[in-house]
């Protein structure tokens, strides 16, 4: 009964590298999306996608990208990594019918240096 | 205004206490409202949903307010596992539409 799996759990990275963050799902659900949490700023919404191929900017959506190929996964990509994004990730997914739950993974905590 | 805007806390109260966080938000097409708890370096995980007849589950009690564009969270005889990030959520009128969240008010109950 996995439900939302993130993967690395903790990642440091150097200015100016890139990498993605892993996120899959196995309850099928077509609403995924990507949150990052900062001390005293909240969850805030980088990227969300409504199905697959379909994919769309949440609140600060810069430095990174997102694709949906399939239900499943939904990675999200760190092009060129800055200090500023040193956050924890949290990946959510959910049925799209707007009462229901949505399911967080365990989050991903990211440092760049 | 934000979106979403909570109580700032902390709450810091003893154990058997009851306790009330208020919440509001600034969409009026709003449709679904949550409560979601998060406990230190975990993720958010749903405490209740919040209708408007208002609802109760064991020691919590949500209540929402349409033309007042106001939930609350009313939490009683407070236990030490209580203890956790209270946040504040809403959703659009929209399926497929995201979640907005609340910046979370901390509760601390002590023995």
């Amino acid at each position: 009964n996995a439900g939302v799996t993130q993967t690395p759990k903790f990642q440091v990275l150097k200015t100016g590298q890139s990498m993605t963050l892993q996120c899959a799902q196995d309850m099928n659900h077509e609403y995924m999306s990507w949150y990052r949490q900062d001390p005293g700023m909240g969850l805030r919404l980088i990227h969300y996608s409504v199905g697959a191929g379909i994919t769309d900017q949440g609140e600060v959506p810069n430095g990174y990208n997102v694709s949906r190929s399939t239900t499943e996964d939904f990675p999200l990509r760190l092009l060129s990594a800055a200090p500023s994004q040193t956050s924890v990730y949290f990946c959510a997914s959910s049925n799209s019918g707007v009462g229901n739950t949505i399911y967080f993974g365990e989050g991903s905590w990211l440092t760049v240096v | 205004r934000k979106e979403v805007e909570q109580d700032p806390g902390p709450f810091n109260v003893p154990e058997g206490a009851t306790v009330a966080f208020n919440c509001t938000y600034s969409n009026s097409a709003s449709q679904s409202f949550f409560w979601y708890r998060q406990d230190c370096r975990k993720e958010p995980k749903l405490l209740m949903s919040v209708y408007s007849s208002g609802n109760e589950d064991g020691r919590f009690t949500a209540q929402l307010n349409r033309a007042s564009q106001y939930i609350s969270l009313l939490i009683r005889d407070s236990k030490l596992s209580d203890s956790a990030t209270y946040l504040c959520v809403v959703r659009g009128s929209q399926a497929g539409t995201a979640l907005i969240f609340g910046k979370g008010t901390t509760l601390s109950v002590s023995s």
